[in-house]
């Protein structure tokens, strides 16, 4: 069984760019979020999808938006890229938001760096 | 807000002995797991704590779970090399569906 996929997994961009990253969950999983993480502020939650809705959502900023797809894949962006947005960003799917079956299971990450 | 807390940030030991990682939690929360992360890698899921009193071992680690006190602890017996990684306690309430995680702690086993 697949895991969760994410790409890519390394980025460079310049700021004031934009960047998508994409996630893939494992199959049957309805449930992504993503998480932010630096050394300084460790890991973050940013946002979660459940059946194309956004769910939750953390404190950051407007330029961090993130949809999802009828086949549960999902893709955040940022746009107006800064030097502070360069972090590992971490997907997570689980099957669905019931007591029984929230464990998450993460990506591999996509690093990101904003130069 | 729910917050969490871990020490020690970073953990030097020897081979062949025992430690223990803290993590506290500032409000109730329905599960708390515990992740190791090797460099460069995803979260890896150890355990999951469900209730108070709750108390899961694989190997080398030991997690337990006192809700009263908002304390888990992951007790490492005779530490081996493998082991070193970062570990982290994360907190999730299901009416939010968001984890918490702790700072993280990372373990570093001597030969």
């Amino acid at each position: 069984k697949a895991g969760v996929t994410q790409t890519p997994r390394y980025l460079i961009k310049t700021r004031g760019q934009q960047v998508t990253l994409s996630c893939s969950p494992i199959s049957g999983h309805r449930s992504v979020s993503w998480y932010q993480q630096t050394p300084g502020q460790g890991l973050q939650f940013l946002f979660e999808y459940f059946s194309e809705t956004q769910r939750n959502k953390g404190n950051f900023p407007g330029r961090f938006s993130g949809r999802q797809f009828s086949n549960s894949r999902s893709e955040m962006n940022v746009s107006t890229l800064e030097l502070g947005d360069s972090a590992l960003y971490l997907c997570a799917s689980s099957l669905d938001r019931g007591a029984k079956n929230t464990e998450a299971f993460f990506g591999q990450g996509t690093r990101l760096t904003v130069v | 807000e729910l917050k969490v807390e871990q020490n020690p940030l970073f953990l030097s030991m020897q081979e062949g002995k025992n430690y223990t990682i803290y993590c506290n939690y500032s409000t109730t929360s329905d599960r708390l797991y515990w992740y190791r992360q090797d460099p460069g890698k995803s979260l890896e899921s150890l355990f999951v704590l469900l209730s108070n009193g709750a108390v899961k071992q694989e190997g080398r680690l030991m997690a337990s779970l006192d809700t009263k006190a908002r304390l888990s602890t992951l007790h490492i017996t005779a530490a081996v090399h493998d082991l070193s990684a970062t570990y982290f306690c994360a907190v999730v309430r299901l009416r939010t569906y968001k984890y918490i995680f702790g700072t993280g702690t990372r373990l570093k086993v001597l030969a």
